[in-house]
């Protein structure tokens, strides 16, 4: 089956460094993906792991370990504007239909 | 103009109505998926639809019932609707292919039912 955890509930202080983590079982993993969502907003893509290891953007960074079903997204020097919901995703392919499959999102708080 | 409009932004309707969700892409993308988002819930893929062909039915009651007429436009008529199925309805769209992009999404549609 399909299955994608991640923590319901995180806090930082702004400035600070959060790491967010998804840990996930597919059948046909295709990509991983980290989006983030504001409230009542739709979902904007940050960040697209295939291989193993780290993509860095900005203040966004993703890592990626497929042996382990694994990913993480880092966030460095926090912001206000930071605080929303992180959702992970990965793509699935299953005889030739590819699905985005969703984890429950973390929401992040960042306080002053 | 983004990439993915959806109509309306919110909806109420009672359970014996009959209404539609538009969703429109200006992305040139071949797939388009609509989703429902309840509250502390996984995004719940519905529908996958690729080439306007629908690949996917992820065990929707036939009350959700999509539509694909072309490339850019996919509609979720709804009918007889339940209050449970109160949500937010997300349209998004992809390249469907082994090479792999990120999906796109609308805003959103906000459905109450009463």
């Amino acid at each position: 089956g399909q299955n994608i955890d991640q923590p319901t509930e995180m806090t930082a202080t702004e400035g600070a460094i959060v790491q967010i983590n998804c840990t996930y079982q597919t059948s046909g993993f295709n990509g991983l993906f980290w989006y983030q969502q504001h409230a009542g907003e739709a979902p904007t893509f940050l960040s697209y792991n295939v291989l193993d290891g780290l993509e860095e953007k900005g203040r966004f960074s993703s890592f990626l370990s497929r042996s382990k079903g694994y990913s993480y997204l880092l966030l460095k020097e926090l912001q206000m504007k930071d605080s929303a919901s992180y959702l992970c995703a990965v793509r699935d392919e299953d005889s030739g239909t590819y699905k985005y499959i969703f984890g429950t999102g973390t929401r992040l708080k960042v306080l002053a | 103009e983004t990439g993915v409009t959806q109509t309306p932004r919110h909806l109420v309707m009672g359970m014996t109505n009959k209404k539609s969700l538009k969703c429109e892409q200006h992305l040139g993308h071949n797939a388009m998926y609509w989703y429902k988002q309840s509250a502390k819930k996984p995004l719940e893929l519905m529908f996958v639809y690729s080439l306007e062909e629908r690949v996917e039915n992820n065990s929707v009651p036939s009350r959700f019932s999509p539509e694909c007429p072309n490339s850019s436009h996919l509609f979720l008529h709804l009918h007889t609707l339940q209050p449970e199925d109160s949500a937010l309805y997300l349209c998004a769209c992809s390249q469907y292919s082994s090479g792999g992009t990120e999906a796109f999404f609308g805003q959103g549609t906000r459905l109450t039912v009463v």
